[in-house]
């Protein structure tokens, strides 16, 4: 069985600062990927960043990068330059090789970005 | 392009009854998933269909639930005699191609969901 733990329930950050929102998974896979979702009120879930576990280099999209730490089964999203849109609930995800074809979700952390 | 649409947006049944929940992927795509996300958690899996083959439905959580998707497009979720602890929201989910253990990950593309209110 693989687990997504996100142990920040709630965070919030100021506008225009940077905020780390923390991951950690597990799973006997060699072979998986990872992701931020981010789902706010209308909830749709909005795929934010993806990285394939084979790839070293941390994936970036614009304001949003992660901290892939493999052997500490670890997946920090950090957000700088934050923006009021940012406001939302976050989900870490994992999906492995050897898994049936679902995702495996984390509990979210709520962010809220204070103007 | 269209996204992956979902109806009613908002359910409310009385313990007992029975609904059904509409899921209209994106056209042409071939995966179809079903998601449970109960209040202030994650969403978690339900059942996978592969065009009309459900191929996976290890996720639900009692016989009272059923899925299908007869002609491998439009995907309807069925929870027989609802009780309270079903309130949740339901997510749906397409990806274009097949989904396997040997395939690359293919994008789910998700719904905005149906909120189930048992009362």
């Amino acid at each position: 069985a693989q687990t997504v733990t996100q142990s920040q329930p709630e965070m919030s950050v100021q506008e225009a600062e940077t905020v780390t929102l923390s991951c950690t998974y597990d799973t006997s896979e060699n072979n998986y990927y990872l992701f931020w979702y981010k789902q706010p009120p209308s909830r749709q879930m909005i795929l934010v960043i993806r990285q394939e576990a084979y790839k070293q280099q941390n994936a970036t999209e614009n304001r949003f990068s992660v901290n892939f730490q493999k052997a500490a089964k670890s997946f920090s999203l950090k957000i700088s330059d934050s923006q009021l849109g940012d406001t939302a609930m976050y989900f870490c995800a994992l999906y492995s090789s050897g898994s049936a074809r679902q995702l495996t979700f984390g509990s979210g952390t709520q962010l809220t970005v204070l103007p | 392009g269209a996204g992956v649409s979902q109806s009613p947006r908002y359910k409310v049944a009385k313990r007992g009854q029975d609904v059904a929940l509409r899921c209209d992927p994106i056209s042409g795509h071939v995966s179809l998933f079903w998601y449970q996300q109960a209040l202030g958690q994650g969403p978690e899996f339900l059942t996978y269909f592969q065009n009309e083959a459900q191929l996976d439905k290890s996720g639900l959580p009692s016989d009272r639930f059923f899925a299908e998707r007869p002609e491998g497009s439009v995907s309807t979720l069925k929870i027989q005699r609802t009780q309270q602890e079903d309130s949740a929201v339901y997510l749906c989910a397409s990806s274009q191609r097949l989904a396997g253990p040997l395939s690359s990950y293919n994008e789910q593309f998700f719904g905005p969901g149906t909120r189930l209110t048992v009362l």
